[in-house]
């Protein structure tokens, strides 16, 4: 079956635009997580959801990220007014119950460049 | 908080020869432990994990990893490397006790393989 999804593979955008990174989970999965990874670093906590809900969203840097969820299975994380230093992979992960390590399953991610 | 460290940023090893990465954590039990993969182009793949008994695990792909309490580590090693386990390997700890999957990286080893 279909992996993790994440679209754009590649998204260039200007300082001050606005983003929208989506997610496409295993179907049924109903935990999934974002994490970003900088360049050179490993992959950072952003935001957990279970089903519709954010269950934590204590790795959101600052008020400009967002992530949804609405229908408890794509999930799209914005991020308003972008900086330069937004600059970053971003990763896409889920798992079919929430504490499923055995199983918790990662998109390729999407590279973020803010000029 | 719990923290992760894999003191190598890039080995080099020939093809045949024995590889041992290094991961060390800071937490205050014992957390779970996992090693992963990532290939250019290619989500996070889970080598192994660790939850608790056997401190020797065995894991895809020809892998093991070794917990020491004594030493807080939990490095990874194979005793024959091919061409093909050229990528970044990532270290991370999950925390025992909660709801969810969440994980805490290391900054990752990135493994050349020379033929």
């Amino acid at each position: 079956g279909a992996g993790v999804s994440q679209t754009p593979s590649n998204k260039v955008t200007e300082k001050g635009k606005y983003v929208e990174l989506r997610c496409d989970p295993i179907s049924g999965h109903t935990a999934l997580y974002w994490y970003r990874q900088s360049l050179g670093q490993g992959p950072e906590f952003l935001i957990y959801f279970q089903g519709t809900g954010a269950a934590d969203d204590s790795g959101l840097p600052n008020d400009r990220f967002f992530a949804v969820r609405p229908e408890g299975s794509v999930s799209t994380l914005k991020i308003q007014r972008t900086e330069r230093g937004d600059s970053a992979v971003y990763l896409c992960a889920s798992s079919l119950v929430p504490l499923d390590y055995n199983e918790q399953f990662f998109g390729p991610g999407t590279r973020l460049t803010v000029l | 908080a719990q923290s992760v460290t894999q003191p190598d940023i890039h080995i080099t090893v020939s093809e045949g020869a024995s590889l041992e990465l290094r991961c060390n954590y800071s937490y205050g039990a014992t957390p779970y432990l996992f090693w992963y993969v990532q290939s250019p182009g290619q989500g996070l793949q889970l080598l192994l994990k660790y939850f608790s008994g056997d401190t020797l695990v065995q894991g895809i792909k020809g892998f093991e990893a070794e917990f020491k309490r004594s030493q807080s580590s939990f490095n990874l090693r194979k005793p024959s490397v091919h061409w093909s386990d050229a990528a970044e390997y990532f270290c991370a700890v999950g925390t025992p006790g909660t709801s969810y999957g969440k994980l805490t990286f290391g900054q990752g080893t990135i493994l050349t393989v020379h033929p």
